[in-house]
This record gives C-alpha cells, sequence and structure tokens, in this order.
C-alpha cells in the first residue's frame, strides 16, 4: 500500500542552524502539507501546497519557513534559522482528489 | 482561536464496552469532518470521515454522528478492542486547503 515517507525521523539541531525536513508523498497525489505537533499539544496545520506553489499558509508559517518540491517526488519544509520553540513533531501529508489526507510517520526536531 | 475542541483528554473503557469520543466546533462554514488515529512515533491515520450533509456514518465498528445545530460530532467504536488504544483527532474542513485538528483523546482499552 502506497505511503507517505519522512526522513530523518529525528533532528538534532543547535539553534540559528537551517533544517531541512524531507518527505515523498504518495506518488499520484496532487497536494501536499506539512503540520507540526508540539508535546502535548494539537497537530497544527502550517502550509498546503498544489501545481508547485503555496495554496494556503497558516500564521505559524513565517518568513523562516519555506517548502519547495525540487525535483517532483521529495516535498521539503525548510527552517532557516531555528528556534527553541520550534522544537517539535513536523509531519507531512498528501492528499488526491479526495479530501483523506495521508499523513507520514513525522520527524521529530530538537531545537538545543 | 481554537476552532475544533476535544474536551476530554483522556478515556478508558473495557474491552468489548463502547467507546464514545466527543469534539466540537465553533465555525458553522466546516462541511466535512474526519476521525484521525494516531500510535505514538507514527503519523495520524484516517479512520472515518462524514459530510456535513450526512448525520450519520458507519464503517464496520466505527460510527460518526455529526450534530450540526449542536456544532457536535462523535465516534462510536463498539466492540472496543485493545489495539484501538490510540489518540484519536477529529479535523475539520471547510474548503481552501487547511484542515483544523482538535488537541485530541487518548482512548486506552482495558482488556
Amino acid at each position: 500500500e502506497p505511503e507517505v515517507t519522512q526522513t530523518p525521523s529525528h533532528q538534532v539541531t543547535q539553534m540559528g542552524q537551517e533544517v531541512i525536513l524531507r518527505c515523498v508523498p504518495i506518488s499520484n497525489h496532487l497536494y501536499f502539507y506539512w503540520y507540526r505537533q508540539i508535546l502535548g499539544q494539537k497537530v497544527e496545520f502550517l502550509v498546503s501546497f498544489y501545481n508547485n506553489e503555496i495554496s494556503e499558509k497558516s500564521e505559524i508559517f513565517d518568513d523562516q519557513f519555506s517548502v519547495e518540491r525540487p525535483d517532483g517526488s521529495n516535498f521539503t519544509l525548510k527552517i532557516r534559522s531555528t528556534k527553541l520553540e520550534d522544537s517539535a513533531m513536523y509531519f507531512c501529508a498528501s492528499s488526491g482528489l479526495g479530501i483523506e489526507q495521508f499523513f507520514g510517520p513525522g520527524t521529530r526536531l530538537t531545537v538545543l | 482561536d481554537q476552532q475544533v475542541k476535544q474536551n476530554s483528554p483522556s478515556l478508558s473503557v473495557q474491552e468489548g464496552r463502547i467507546s464514545i469520543l466527543n469534539c466540537d466546533y465553533t465555525n458553522s462554514m466546516f462541511d466535512y469532518f474526519l476521525w484521525y488515529k494516531k500510535y505514538p512515533a507514527e503519523g495520524p491515520t484516517f479512520l472515518i470521515s462524514i459530510s456535513s450533509i450526512k448525520d450519520k456514518n458507519e464503517d464496520g465498528r466505527f460510527t460518526v454522528f455529526l450534530n450540526k445545530s449542536a456544532k457536535h460530532l462523535s465516534l462510536h467504536i463498539v466492540p472496543s478492542q485493545p489495539g484501538d488504544s490510540a489518540v484519536y483527532f477529529c479535523a475539520a474542513f471547510g474548503g481552501g486547503n487547511q484542515f483544523y485538528f482538535g488537541t485530541g483523546t487518548s482512548l486506552t482499552v482495558i482488556p
């Protein structure tokens, strides 16, 4: 069964460093998303991406964040200068023509 | 602004009994609702959904009920099994590409 994959599973970085979180969505899906979940809190929407551009973003998704689909299979989230409060689980999701989104296993980001 | 709320952070149920997970929302423009199940160290997995034009959707042991006037939905699991132990999130969709998730309810099914 096709699934969304994410790498790495755990990323540790120093405050102020740049990180890139990688996702491979389900191959025939058209819509791609990033969410995050701070420990003990709800899953929060960050951004959606369709047709090679951002279609919607939340207020969390400020200038330090960017997304890219560099090669038709990967979908990346870049955080330019990480802050302590960026520590969270980051989930990638994708969807096809239906509304249901399929989530990856997540990347745990720890900012020290 | 928390548009989707799950007021019970945890729930314990005996195996074989019914589990009822509740979710409230504030935005009347939401027209599609989903339940996701999440195990530790995994991403949320889609479980069941309901459109706002329906008040009930059933899939095996899982039934979702929607009460639009009360802006309330619930997920019933019957009979509950130990493998159902997980965190359950409700999510609402109202156009655009954004889902709004609740904070989750941790269900423990006791054998």
